[in-house]
């Protein structure tokens, strides 16, 4: 089985450039993620959606960064304009929501073998 | 909020031996789920193991266990008979009930422990 994707592996690009990531969850999963990993300030959740809507974007640090969702195949973050501090890893992750109504879902997040992105 | 210390920056294990790798966190829920992932080199986040908090069993996967303690708020990691390719960033996650409703919510992420094999 497939897992999760995302496109491209490595992106390098200059300050005041538009960044786009793309992530391509496991095929039935509802809930999709993003994360940042830095040596500073370790992984973070960024964002996660929940049958393609956002559930909880706390964690987007500023106006610079969205995040969609547009069908359940397919999600993008994007960063505009990019700045030198973004260089980051960014993880992509989906798992199933599993569990019924009011239950704490028991499925593991899978994740995607993330995008290196370093702004010069 | 909660958080997720993991206050080993590096730990280092002669090959076959055992090695225990810490973790505590800090929540006010009693309902939750702890994993342990594994990033080796590669920088693929790979699921080792994970414990339910009300099941006071403690989960194994081969040569993977943990010895949860609720009281405490202490998930360690035990990996019996180390092996060359155990060597890795592992990192402890704490994942809760979301604001809303059931369901899934993000994983909270301590800041890793780097192990090292020495054959």
């Amino acid at each position: 089985d497939a897992g999760v994707i995302q496109s491209p592996r490595h992106e390098v690009t200059e300050m005041g450039q538009e960044v786009t990531l793309r992530c391509k969850p496991i095929s039935g999963h509802d809930y999709l993620f993003w994360y940042r990993q830095t040596m500073m300030r370790g992984l973070e959740l960024l964002i996660y959606f929940n049958n393609n809507v956002p559930i909880d974007d706390s964690g987007m640090p500023e106006d610079r960064f969205s995040a969609k969702m547009p069908n359940a195949s397919f999600s993008t973050l994007k960063i505009q304009p990019s700045e030198p501090r973004d260089s980051a890893v960014y993880f992509c992750a989906s798992s199933l929501g599993g569990g019924g109504a009011g239950s704490l879902s028991n499925q593991p997040q899978h994740f995607g073998d993330g995008t290196r992105l370093s702004i010069l | 909020a909660q958080t997720v210390t993991q206050s080993q920056p590096e730990m280092s294990v002669q090959e076959a031996e055992t090695v225990t790798l810490s973790c505590t966190y800090d929540t006010s829920e009693s309902d939750y789920y702890l994993f342990w992932y594994k990033q080796p080199p590669s920088r693929q986040m790979i699921l080792v193991i994970r414990q339910e908090a009300y099941k006071q069993q403690n989960a194994t996967e081969n040569r993977f266990s943990v010895n949860f303690q609720k009281a405490a708020k202490s998930f360690s990691l035990k990996i019996s008979d180390s092996q060359l390719g155990d060597a890795a960033m592992y990192f402890c996650a704490y994942r809760g009930r979301p604001l809303i409703g059931g369901g899934a919510d993000g994983l909270t992420f301590g800041k890793g422990t780097h192990l090292i094999i020495q054959p």
